[in-house]
């Protein structure tokens, strides 16, 4: 009950193109889901966020798709620089705010 | 002015030995934690303390005790260290869970644990 699942692994994806990374969880109590950016050698950071009473949110090129219904959510990277090469964490965390789970993480690769 | 900072970078020990990892926000955030990522990039939560006080203590070893000593620092003291502790371990901090800022987490840069 307490996993988010994330896919897929690793991605590759040449420069210009959509990256997408998806994740699923079963816990109802989760009530805010953040995607992290961890680059080699450094803590992951806060991307972007949203609360399921919205189905969508955009901040530049990154968009989050929320399905309330499937407790489905997703990263869209729209134009994929090779800057954007990074590991992706999809996350929730139930209204406490305290105890954020974690998907497996996806490894982003984009192509010059 | 690092928000989350945490030292060493880079720890290489010998099994059985005894290390500590420091903590430090600048962040005036009252949670504080720590996360072990594996081999596989998985992270996973350790331990959280609020003000100073524990909040989540994850199945974790009794091996690892974390301190507190004021709602800045959050250490990490490892006793008897095996090779399956070889991880990177994040500190990383937030505001009160109670707001907004509660759910963003500030992590600090890591530090590489391997244990020979």
């Amino acid at each position: 009950q307490q996993q988010v699942k994330q896919s897929p692994q690793s991605l590759i994806v040449q420069k210009g193109g959509i990256s997408i990374i998806n994740c699923a969880y079963e816990n109802t109590a989760f009530d805010y889901f953040p995607w992290y950016q961890q680059f080699p050698g450094k803590g992951p950071a806060l991307l972007i966020a949203i609360r399921p009473d919205v189905s969508e949110k955009k901040e530049g090129r990154f968009t989050i798709s929320f399905n309330k219904s499937a407790k489905q959510f997703s990263l869209h990277i729209m134009d994929s620089q090779p800057g954007d090469s990074a590991t992706y964490f999809c996350a929730a965390t139930p209204n406490d705010g305290q105890n954020f789970v974690f998907g497996p993480g996806t490894r982003l690769s984009v192509l010059p | 002015d690092t928000a989350v900072s945490q030292t060493p970078k880079y720890l290489v020990t010998q099994m059985g030995n005894d290390k500590s990892i420091k903590c430090e926000q600048n962040l005036g955030h009252d949670t504080m934690y720590w996360y072990k990522q594996d081999s596989k990039k998985f992270l996973k939560i350790m331990f959280s303390y609020n003000n100073k006080e524990l909040i989540i203590n994850e199945t974790v070893p009794n091996r690892f005790s974390p301190k507190s000593p004021d709602k800045a620092h959050l250490n990490l003291h490892i006793n008897s260290l095996e090779l399956g502790d070889s991880a990177v371990y994040f500190c990383a901090s937030s505001q009160d869970f109670t707001g907004e800022e509660g759910e963003k987490l500030f992590f600090g840069s890591g530090t590489q644990l391997s244990v020979l």
